[in-house]
């Protein structure tokens, strides 16, 4: 099984900032997963992350607002950008060792 | 579209047993998968299914029809921690995991 370490862990930053999320994996993956999961709700994949090419962003996420990096197999950032209250939310990443999925502790980000 | 059901609350009593339904209608299938989410910390896998029938797992037991686009996952002798959220997720087309909204789970003495 995978082990994802996830940072921060939690942020409060102010609106029109940007936050940087990291997600270390222990083993070589082909692709990273970013998901969102607001306030009582389930998780929505914003984007797939493939090493050496770019992102793949699901309907209503854009690149403007959550550039992705993926820089080699086994890291990832997300960053969050131009941030309003909106985007007070989790944000896990996530990869696959078929067929699970495991997944980062979590960012937990209020934006005030 | 794609749209994944689970009831939003359940309650139930230490000890006894709890089945959560989940009913789907995705485009593409390639298994379905349960996770459970304790409060405030991330998802962890419970159980797979890609063909129909009964997949057991200690107390834990996920049934599949795919003709029906249905599911459930059995909990058994349940325990106060196993109060938590249950997602109920298919990956469809792409490969893409898609999750329902969650069902939390009330065990109380």
């Amino acid at each position: 099984s995978a082990v994802i370490s996830q940072k921060p862990s939690r942020d409060i930053c102010q609106r029109g900032t940007s936050l940087t999320i990291q997600c270390q994996v222990d083993s070589q993956v082909t692709m990273m997963f970013w998901y969102r999961q607001q306030p009582g709700q389930s998780l929505t994949l914003i984007a797939t992350a493939n090493q050496g090419s770019e992102a793949t962003y699901e309907s209503g996420f854009v690149i403007d607002k959550f550039p992705i990096s993926r820089p080699n197999l086994t890291f990832s950032t997300l960053t969050v950008s131009n941030m309003s209250p909106e985007d007070s939310s989790i944000y896990l990443c996530s990869v696959e060792d078929s067929p699970e999925a495991f997944f980062g502790q979590g960012t937990r980000l209020t934006v005030v | 579209g794609q749209n994944i059901d689970q009831p939003t609350e359940m309650t139930a009593t230490e000890g006894a047993i709890v089945q959560i339904n989940c009913t789907y209608q995705t485009s593409g299938f390639n298994g379905l998968f349960w996770y459970q989410q304790h409060a405030g910390e991330a998802p962890t896998f419970l159980s797979y299914n890609v063909l129909d029938g009964l997949e057991e797992k200690g107390r834990f037991s996920s049934f599949l029809s795919r003709s029906k686009g249905y599911s459930y996952l059995l909990l058994k002798e349940l325990q106060m921690k196993d109060s938590a959220s249950y997602l109920c997720a298919v990956k469809g087309g792409y490969n893409k995991l898609i999750f329902g909204a969650g069902t939390r789970l009330a065990v109380h003495p």
